[in-house]
């Protein structure tokens, strides 16, 4: 399993737009780089999985460079209801399934 | 569709009691994962079951800890004699039959709290 790198913590605005940047050097070829949100008191919630370029979702933008080594995640117009520990995780979900959680970061939005 | 449902939300034990944690996994799926996640750390992995196997069990501790997944009915993490260093949020997915790629979808939680 990738091991991967995050910012502990981050602050924003309400309105702006975050970006969380991941760091994977180790990420293998049939790896997928997938995203979580967690709320206090709630289990993780999947945002987004890219496996390159960029994906889209209703929700986020995940953007993965060529080399894939890297990944981030973005929040356009982030309101307070964002602030929550955000989770970037690396592996290809194959037989061995168990999903690796770093420490994620938290990203706090200020009014 | 109901999502994964945990019960109970809270959990309060004395050491040495024992602890039964239920899990019913979302409509459709027959893959089942318990994480425990400590105050102010990421979760960790535990077990992962499907019905009436389970297929790893590299996270679980190796006494007092198990877990199972019958063909009927929800399935249950036991802890047997708790101790305080077990409370914690004890968080259990799952996911569909075939590939995960790691897309899991998790409960609510059950937050032990061993007094």
């Amino acid at each position: 399993l990738a091991k991967t790198t995050q910012p502990i913590s981050m602050d924003s605005y309400e309105g702006q737009e975050v970006n969380i940047t991941c760091s994977h050097n180790n990420i293998a070829t049939n790896d997928y780089i997938t995203w979580y949100q967690q709320f206090p008191s709630q289990g993780p919630r999947f945002i987004i999985q890219g496996y390159k370029t960029k994906v889209t979702n209703e929700v986020a933008s995940l953007f993965i460079p060529a080399d894939r080594k890297s990944s981030t995640l973005s929040l356009p117009r982030v309101s307070l209801s964002d602030t929550a520990v955000y989770y970037c995780l690396v592996g290809d979900g194959g037989s061995a399934r168990q999903l690796t959680f770093g420490s994620g970061t938290q990203l706090t939005v200020l009014p | 569709n109901a999502g994964v449902m945990q019960n109970p939300r809270h959990l309060v034990r004395r050491r040495g009691q024992e602890a039964r944690l239920r899990c019913s996994p979302m409509k459709g799926h027959s893959h089942v994962y318990w994480y425990r996640q400590l105050p102010e750390e990421g979760l960790k992995f535990m077990v992962y079951l499907q019905k009436e196997n389970i297929i790893d069990e590299s996270g679980m501790p190796k006494e007092r800890f198990s877990a199972e997944f019958p063909k009927e009915g929800p399935s249950i993490l036991r802890i047997q004699q708790v101790v305080r260093g077990d409370s914690a949020a004890y968080f259990c997915a799952s996911s569909p039959p075939g590939t995960s790629n790691n897309i899991q979808y998790f409960g609510a939680g059950t937050r032990l709290s061993v007094l």
